[in-house]
């Protein structure tokens, strides 16, 4: 069974105060490791996909890194705008009459003070 | 916006009672997932759907079923509803252009239910 576990719970950071977070990870054959941002009460926001230990992808402050064991999504020089939720997420490997549902960790809260 | 919407947003109903959530998934998206979000369990699979069939179910409830229209909208229908079943349910879709590839799946903003 796939697990996904995410570290810190919470996070505060002053603005500017740069960080990372972890996501680790078990899964029988990782077809895709996904980072998305929630906003409360808000549905989750797609940011990054990474396939393969090395990859890694940035956008704006955020910048996603992989492993075979686990990802890391830094957050270079925070604004409170970053405030969210960050869920890190695996994919089910295909077999028939599977799904490709995605299993979610807890996610991590952060809060970045002006 | 990620072009996946959901109805209604909110929703207040009674233990007992029967409700549906709708959803339209993004325009060329062929699968469509549910998922439960509570305080307590975080985001959990329910049921996917591709192209009108049923795929597979994760931890849904006999309480709970869903379908697929031909338009590609889908709906989860929740029956006699328990206090427990108050949560934002959300459903995400994904192109999945056969059946073996994988993509990113894009949520909707959910659908808050609470079972008074």
């Amino acid at each position: 069974e796939d697990q996904v576990t995410q570290s810190p719970e919470a996070l505060r950071l002053q603005e500017g105060e740069s960080s990372s977070l972890n996501c680790s990870y078990t899964v029988s054959g990782l077809r895709g490791l996904f980072w998305y941002r929630q906003d409360p009460g808000k549905g989750p926001e797609f940011l990054f996909t990474l396939y393969s230990a090395g990859e890694e992808k940035e956008k704006e402050r955020l910048k996603a890194t992989l492993t075979k064991k686990e990802s890391f999504l830094h957050i270079t020089a925070p604004k409170p705008e970053d405030s969210a939720t960050y869920l890190c997420a695996v994919q089910s490997p295909y077999s028939v009459g599977s799904a490709r549902q995605l299993t979610f960790g807890s996610g991590t809260q952060l809060t970045v003070l002006p | 916006d990620s072009g996946v919407t959901q109805t209604p947003k909110h929703l207040i109903t009674a233990t007992g009672q029967r409700v549906t959530l709708r959803c339209s998934p993004r325009s060329g998206d062929l699968s469509v997932y549910w998922y439960q979000q509570s305080l307590d369990q975080g985001l959990q699979f329910l049921i996917q759907y591709y192209n009108g069939e049923e795929r597979a179910k994760g931890n849904i409830l006999e309480r709970f079923s869903a379908q697929q229209f031909p338009d590609l909208h889908s709906e989860l229908n929740l029956s006699s509803l328990e206090l427990g079943d108050s949560a934002l349910y959300f459903c995400a879709s994904s192109v999945e252009a056969a059946p073996s590839s994988y993509n990113e799946q894009f949520f909707g903003p959910g659908t808050r239910l609470t079972v008074l």
